[in-house]
């Protein structure tokens, strides 16, 4: 148990639904992160954000918007998606991005396939 | 760029010591070495992490050669448990603390 949670943690959708990704981090944490894992693939990272602003993108398609209302919880909203969209989603949080040895926390994971 | 190489595959005898290379020659004097894992379809697992001096944890040890271009992650006493993916990583020195990981090192625990 890392103290970040991910909901849900499989989903099946199709290309013309939307659904979104929930985290959320127990930890007290000012950071947090969507990375995306394809098969056979290393992380991704997707976005960042600190004390809740997006600090960065790492360009992303529009089809992937992230929401973060406040430093615990973290969304990733999905619409028209494709299949190769299909993947691991991972979350993690840090106590705060930038600055020295802060290591990340990741939760389970969502995994994701687009028909 | 991870900016790390490390063999794509190892593997250990159980209850053997696991020894996990990583080449980081392009590290920068204020960048930490950082190991997580990752067990098939779960999170990664933060390991351990240091800057120049040997680290040792309950999960493992760290050894950082002296140039710092080198390190190795050391699992004392290998379980079938431990069979995962393995990523070194260099943390980049920028505004956020963003980790990008290469492909790992896929370690196999065999009876």
């Amino acid at each position: 148990e890392t103290g970040v949670t991910q909901t849900p943690r499989h989903l099946v959708m199709g290309m013309t639904n939307k659904k979104s990704l929930k985290c959320e981090q127990h930890l007290g944490h000012n950071a947090m992160y969507w990375y995306k894992q394809s098969a056979k693939k290393p992380l991704e990272l997707m976005f960042v954000y600190n004390f809740k602003e997006q600090t960065e993108n790492n360009s992303v398609p529009s089809r992937f918007s992230p929401e973060c209302p406040n430093s615990s919880h973290l969304f990733l909203h999905l619409h028209t998606l494709q299949p190769e969209d299909s993947a691991l989603y991972l979350c993690a949080s840090s106590q705060q991005a930038g600055g020295p040895s802060y290591e990340q926390y990741f939760g389970p994971g969502t995994r994701l396939t687009v028909t | 760029d991870a900016k790390t190489t490390q063999p794509p595959s190892m593997d250990c005898a159980e209850g053997r010591a696991a020894n996990l290379p990583c080449n980081h020659s392009t590290i920068s004097g204020n960048e930490y070495v950082y190991w997580y894992r990752q067990i098939h379809s779960q999170g990664p697992q933060y390991i351990i992490h240091g800057l120049k001096n040997n680290e040792t944890n309950e999960m493992a040890s760290l050894i950082i050669t002296e140039d710092r271009k080198s390190s190795t992650l050391i699992l004392p006493h290998a379980t079938l448990r431990d069979t995962a993916v393995y990523y070194c990583i260099v943390r980049v020195a920028a505004s956020y603390d963003k980790v990008i990981f290469g492909p790992g090192t896929s370690l196999s625990v065999i009876p």
